[in-house]
């Protein structure tokens, strides 16, 4: 199957700074990329649908000046969490759709301290 | 819009015994369903699908589940589990339409013992 990459893997940040995550679609090109948040024993939520070439679209209750989305090519989506908190400390997922299925990226552990 | 329902939060089994996870959806439309697990601080690695055609849909692992259209179920099924099925397994609900996105249910937590 296709494959997404995320990087980085594992970032711990002071409260306060920002932190740039990328994902990457590695063999395909995704007009679509999606971000979801995972906290600790819970399950995977819906932040936001990145398109390409547009403005992503957010779900309810997520700060789009917080978490900014960007999607400026087929194979490339970042997510920047702007002015962390230690409540943003997440595992944050990327997914890249081709026609029919959703391919999901290794995660991203984020700790704000 | 859809949604996922996992009726069990955690089911402990012993090993060797035939383990069954429920999931229901709900949607207007026709719908594309998935198992995920996810073991211990790793990312998410696809059980099984159903997009159409046969209802009994085997996957990896030696899982499988049924698509059930009249109760809107699509129950993850395994004859005999081992320690190492000790994971988190979710359900995931999609449309056919581009730019669709996967609606997750709240998980299960099975744990397998000897």
């Amino acid at each position: 199957g296709a494959v997404v990459s995320q990087h980085p893997s594992w970032v711990i940040c002071k409260s306060g700074t920002s932190v740039k995550i990328e994902c990457r679609s590695l063999d395909f090109q995704a007009t679509t990329m999606f971000w979801y948040r995972q906290f600790p024993k819970q399950s995977l939520m819906l932040m936001a649908t990145s398109n390409e070439g547009s403005k992503a679209t957010y779900e309810q209750g997520v700060e789009k000046d917080k978490f900014l989305i960007n999607h400026a090519s087929l194979t490339l989506s970042t997510l920047t969490v702007t002015s962390a908190h230690p409540e943003d400390s997440s595992f944050y997922i990327c997914s890249a759709r081709d026609q029919t299925l959703q391919f999901f990226g290794p995660g991203t552990r984020l700790t704000v301290l | 819009a859809q949604s996922v329902t996992q009726l069990d939060s955690q089911v402990p089994v012993f090993e060797e015994a035939p383990v069954e996870l429920r999931c229901n959806y709900s949607s207007s439309v026709s719908v594309y369903l998935f198992w995920y697990v996810q073991y211990p601080n790793q990312g998410l690695q696809l059980l099984l699908k159903y997009l159409s055609g046969s209802t009994l849909v085997k996957g990896i692992n030696g899982f499988e589940a049924e698509f059930n259209k009249s109760q809107t179920s699509f129950h993850l099924r395994k004859p005999s589990v081992h320690i190492s099925d000790t994971a988190e397994y979710f359900c995931a609900v999609t449309i056919n339409q581009a730019g669709t996105a996967l609606i997750f249910g709240k998980g299960t937590t099975l744990s397998v013992s000897s």
